[in-house]
């Protein structure tokens, strides 16, 4: 079992819908967690850090459930431009080593 | 600001041959790290180095060597290419704390024959 599992999708959606990604990990000492956005042919870039509290940005919210050590991701009103793959991450608690999941593709259609 | 700069960008080699991908970071940060990246895998670490002089082995390490050379560096070294380590190569940094988020460099795309 991989250490951090996505569904790969794709998620296919109509402009304006709103989608949930949702990202499961092992290692109950994981202290942090991230969503990174990745376009077709370029690198990661931090979307948003997923907080124990839930946050929000914008169409974007996240949320962490430690008891049963999955976290989602959630855009409401989906845009053409939200058309990228949805890699989440999670750091080992105490190291540096940042393990990822293998990225949700999402597509937004017209 | 360049962030995180990697060269070269594409490169094709032949089994046997070796090339060293170069990663620097302008950001002043304290950790900085190797991934691959291929198809229906995600990304996995290689190497990451915490700090300036130490260096640790990540997820896949074998074939792979690197170097710390300064703060701002963070060299990979493949001695002998094997095909199997056609991949697409992200070098990244973070700031002093190992949970905080990474930035990336652009990739290297890496064919070996």
């Amino acid at each position: 079992r991989k250490e951090v599992e996505q569904d790969p999708g794709p998620f296919n959606v109509p402009e304006g819908a709103t989608v949930a990604f949702n990202c499961t990990y092992s290692n109950s000492a994981s202290q942090s967690f991230f969503w990174y956005r990745q376009d077709c042919r370029k690198e990661p870039k931090l979307l948003m850090s997923v907080y124990s509290s839930g946050n929000e940005d914008g169409r974007f919210t996240a949320q962490l459930n430690r008891a049963s050590q999955y976290i989602s991701l959630l855009i409401r009103d989906s845009k053409l431009s939200d058309s990228a793959t949805y890699l989440c991450a999670v750091n080992r608690g105490g190291g540096f080593k940042t393990i990822f999941g293998a990225g949700t593709r999402l597509f937004v259609k017209a | 600001n360049a962030g995180v700069t990697q060269t070269p960008k594409f490169q094709v080699l032949k089994t046997g041959q070796s090339m060293t991908l170069q990663c620097a970071q302008d950001m002043n940060h304290n950790s900085m790290y190797w991934y691959r990246q291929d198809p229906g895998m995600g990304l996995r670490l290689i190497y990451y180095s915490a700090s300036e002089g130490t260096t640790d082995k990540g997820e896949v390490p074998n074939g792979y060597n690197v170097s710390r050379l300064n703060k701002r560096e963070f060299s990979l070294r493949l001695e002998s290419a094997a095909p199997s380590q056609t991949s697409v190569y992200f070098c990244a940094s973070s700031g002093s704390q190992g949970n905080s988020p990474l930035h990336f460099g652009n990739g290297t795309r890496l064919t070996v024959t």
